[in-house]
């Protein structure tokens, strides 16, 4: 079975900060892995995925995020927060061939402040 | 492309009414359609797999006669809440999948916020 564990249930970044959302995944085959955010009573948006090909992955409005086999992490980041990054982001990973399950993190709330 | 719909985005409901959630998949034709649920401040949790014309797969501890699931063709699935009571209420979000051309990511509607009094 797969999971991914999302440290931090808030972070808190001034504008123009670094945002750096954590995830870790468990899984006994190769993974796929996204990020998602989600603003206020509105669905999921994909920012980026990572499908086993380049380990560093680039995604919308500015967001990248590396998959590190030897750390089981894939570390959602943005080098300057703007104040419109404010939502929640969740990590999902699904297995390859799996059946196309997403498994999701718990979420983390971003919170930028000027 | 690769656009979900939902219908409605919000309901509210007297407790033992049935009510019916649809999600369309606009652009691409959905072999697959996901729902979820989400309560407030938590994530997402899988209820069932649906494949077009077979019966949905429901996750563990997901009653199949209280939501019930048809995705009678490539473009639009239901989930129709039978008999809801206040605890049934919660953010329902469908994805829709389309394997050949999009590999597996999904696609998310934009959510149905369920409120049953």
């Amino acid at each position: 079975a797969q999971s991914v564990t999302q440290l931090g249930s808030h972070v808190s970044v001034s504008e123009g900060a670094l945002v750096l959302l954590r995830c870790n995944y468990s899984s006994s085959v190769p993974p796929y892995l996204f990020w998602y955010v989600q603003y206020p009573n509105q669905g999921l948006q994909l920012l980026l995925k990572y499908t086993s090909a380049a380990t560093l992955v680039k995604g919308i409005n500015g967001f990248e995020a590396e998959f590190k086999k030897s750390e089981t992490s894939f570390h959602l980041t943005k080098p300057s927060a703007h104040m419109s990054d404010a939502a929640e982001y969740f990590c999902a990973v699904t297995l390859t061939g799996g059946g196309n399950k997403l498994t999701f993190g718990t979420g983390t709330q971003l919170k930028v402040e000027l | 492309g690769a656009v979900v719909s939902q219908h409605p985005s919000w309901v509210i409901c007297k407790s033992g009414t049935s009510v019916k959630i649809e999600c369309r998949s606009l652009d691409f034709q959905a072999t697959t359609m996901f729902w979820y649920r989400q309560f407030p401040k938590q994530s997402l949790m899988l209820m069932a797999t649906s494949n077009e014309g077979s019966k949905a797969t429901y996750e563990q501890g997901v009653e199949k006669d209280k939501f019930l699931i048809n995705h009678a063709s490539l473009t639009l699935s239901t989930l129709t809440v039978t008999s809801a009571h206040p605890e049934d209420s919660s953010f329902y979000i469908c994805s829709a999948r389309e394997w050949v051309r999009r590999g597996n990511e999904q696609f998310f509607g934009p959510g149905t916020r369920l409120t049953v009094l």
